[in-house]
């Protein structure tokens, strides 16, 4: 069974551009998380997709948002890129509330 | 306010030499508390999920158990292969399905 899979792995962009990742869930799988993981901090929860619509968000500004197409694959988008969105970029996914997420490798994100 | 910590912050041991990590939460509604391992530059790796107090799961050389208010993970004469970060994250009734993640504690064992 195919993992959780986030391309590209790393990406290298100036400040003031725009962004897009991109996470296939595990097949079956419709829920899919993203996080932020900024070096030497915690994970911290941007985006929770499922069913193709938005459930929730975390505390981040409108610059980062995404999307979940019909065939549950994600987008993570981030607009104006700033210096401290340097991170790694977690997409997660899971098939239902008891069970724990699976993650992808990241797409490591360098703003210069 | 609801809160995740885990402590130590890092730990450094030698191989054979057994310890314990802490994840301490307070929430209200615990649906679940996971562990996960990660390495350096890679996705967190699903170990345990606990959801009752007094369980307690167990996997290799990894014993986690849970109380009310806390939950730690046991680590029985390490090797070298299980330095990594070990991440606890909690999910609650007031995350919906979120989870909560904490700092991680960093486990570097030495040969």
């Amino acid at each position: 069974e195919a993992g959780v899979t986030q391309s590209p792995t790393h990406l290298i962009k100036t400040r003031g551009q725009q962004v897009t990742l991109r996470c296939s869930p595990i097949s079956g799988h419709t829920s899919v998380y993203w996080y932020q993981q900024a070096l030497g901090l915690g994970l911290q929860f941007l985006l929770w997709y499922d069913e193709g619509e938005e459930r929730n968000r975390g505390n981040f500004p409108p610059r980062f948002s995404g999307r979940q197409f019909p065939n549950y694959s994600s987008e993570l988008n981030v607009n104006a890129l700033e210096l401290e969105d340097s991170a790694l970029y977690l997409c997660a996914s899971s098939s239902g509330q008891r069970y724990g997420y699976t993650f992808g490798s990241g797409t490591r994100l360098t703003v210069v | 306010e609801d809160q995740v910590t885990q402590s130590p912050e890092a730990l450094r041991l030698q191989e054979g030499e057994s310890s314990s990590l802490n994840c301490s939460y307070t929430v209200s509604g615990l649906r679940g508390l996971f562990w996960y391992r990660q390495d350096p530059g890679k996705g967190p790796e699903f170990l345990f999920t606990l959801y009752s107090a007094g369980e307690e799961k167990e996997k290799e050389r990894l014993k986690a158990t849970l109380t009310k208010k806390e939950s730690f993970l046991h680590i029985t004469a390490p090797k070298p292969e299980d330095s990594a970060t070990y991440l606890c994250a909690v999910q609650a009734d007031n995350y919906g399905q979120n989870f909560v993640f904490g700092p991680g504690t960093r486990l570097s064992v030495l040969p």
